[in-house]
């Protein structure tokens, strides 16, 4: 099956600072997701993003699928954006697989 | 629009025990997929419906099994539990090709 690798495993920041979260996978895949996982464990949805980029507020994503990776940026971190972020991807068999996340710590 | 809604919240069960999980679809969506996150990792997938029928299925044994109902809600069953079932199960409910939306999960532990 296809094999979802995320980097850095682990990520400390001062508040205000940038950072990037990497998601590398092993094969051609149909669709790609980026979620936070709050404390109380639910997935919340970041960016849909099979290809291109996308932008929400300090939150952007780039997937360049013919190399089969994905970019998470988040810019001025703020202590509430510390948590799990996950990538996740899709096929057309109706599967999908999760990277093992990036913990992101932003300090006050 | 409804978001997903999962039920239970939490549950407690006795290994060898039988549990059913429930998962209501957001509105609009007719594919319904389920995880197993075990502390400190990520989700597992272990199958998806669509439509009523399973169209995947992740690396997880037969006594995992589901049903998908006309209204796009489903259910996760796992029969003889076992004490490293104990996790969180996520459902998560799209279009045929879209982003997912997931619950908040239901907290199992097997004692």
């Amino acid at each position: 099956g296809i094999q979802v690798e995320q980097s850095p495993p682990d990520l400390i920041l001062q508040e205000g600072a940038n950072s990037t979260l990497r998601c590398n996978f092993s094969d051609s895949v149909n669709n790609l997701q980026w979620f936070h996982q709050n404390p109380w464990g639910q997935l919340i949805n970041l960016f849909y993003i099979p290809s291109g980029t996308k932008q929400n507020g300090r939150l952007s994503a780039t997937t360049v699928a013919t190399e089969r990776y994905s970019l998470l940026y988040i810019s001025s971190s703020q202590t509430t954006d510390s948590g799990v972020y996950f990538c996740a991807v899709y096929t057309n068999a109706g599967k999908s697989t999760f990277g093992d996340g990036t913990t992101l710590t932003v300090k006050p | 629009e409804t978001g997903v809604t999962q039920s239970p919240t939490h549950l407690i069960k006795t290994r060898g025990q039988q549990v059913t999980l429930r998962c209501s679809s957001q509105s609009g969506h007719n594919t319904v997929s389920w995880y197993q996150q075990a502390l400190g990792q990520g989700p597992q997938f272990i199958f998806q419906y669509y439509r009523e029928e399973e169209n995947g299925r992740g690396n997880f044994p037969p006594r995992f099994s589901g049903l998908q109902f006309p209204n796009y809600s489903s259910e996760l069953n796992v029969n003889a539990l076992e004490l490293d079932d104990s996790a969180l199960y996520l459902c998560a409910s799209s279009e045929r090709q879209g982003s997912y939306t997931f619950g908040s999960g239901t907290r199992l532990t097997v004692v």
